[in-house]
């Protein structure tokens, strides 16, 4: 079964410090693919990146940054620099080797960036 | 370009009424799926379908059903409204099944059975 696991459910900043958000997965699969999504006041989602279980480069996107670990079963996402519009929940959540649309989210960890 | 609809945005329900939550896309994508989002509980699979006339359960079917007679459209029935199912819904879309494909969230429906 797929499990993924955010631990941290509230996180407050001050705006322009950094924030980590810590995602571990669980799967039986060695093909899989795992996603950070935004979900801003608004309540949409917003999809911020994906990340294949063969390509353990990390990734820099402008402030955001992903920390992709097989070893410790982590992919974990950066903000630098908050901002204020950075106040979110972020979602991390993983496809299966099957897909199919089937994602299994972690619970999410709401960011408040406080100016 | 619509992208995901879902409608309506907001409904309140009485216990043991039924209602159809729609869903629509207009990206031509064979998979279509419905979850539900609960506090504290992050986003959970209810049905998918593979492509039109094919449907199956996710994580947490109970109290839903789901039909898929065209490409376009994937609602999301309560028969009969428990106050359990207050929630926030999303559909999803994307063009194929591939696990790394770009999957698609309409904007939610909020829900409350009262």
């Amino acid at each position: 079964a797929q499990k993924v696991t955010q631990a941290q459910t509230e996180i407050s900043v001050v705006e322009k410090e950094d924030v980590t958000l810590d995602c571990v997965y669980e799967t039986r699969d060695t093909t899989y693919y795992l996603f950070w999504y935004k979900q801003p006041p608004s309540g949409e989602l917003v999809f911020l990146i994906r990340r294949n279980s063969f390509d353990e480069q990390n990734e820099i996107s402008g402030r955001y940054s992903w920390n992709f670990q097989k070893s410790t079963s982590s992919f974990n996402f950066t903000i630098t620099a908050s901002q204020v519009v950075d106040s979110a929940v972020y979602f991390c959540a993983l496809s299966d080797l099957y897909g199919n649309n089937r994602l299994a989210f972690g619970k999410g960890n709401q960011v408040v960036v406080i100016p | 370009n619509a992208g995901v609809t879902q409608t309506p945005k907001f409904q309140v329900l009485k216990t043991g009424q039924s209602m159809t939550l729609q869903c629509a896309q207009d990206m031509n994508h064979e998979y279509m799926s419905w979850y539900r989002q609960d506090p504290g509980m992050g986003l959970r699979l209810i049905h998918y379908s593979v492509g039109a006339g094919i449907t199956d359960q996710g994580e947490v079917p109970n109290g839903y059903n789901v039909s898929r007679s065209t490409t376009e459209d994937f609602p999301l029935r309560l028969l009969s409204a428990a106050p359990s199912q207050t929630s926030v819904y999303f559909c999803a879309s994307s063009f194929t099944g591939l696990p790394g494909n770009t999957i698609y969230f309409g904007e939610g429906s909020w829900l409350t059975v009262v």
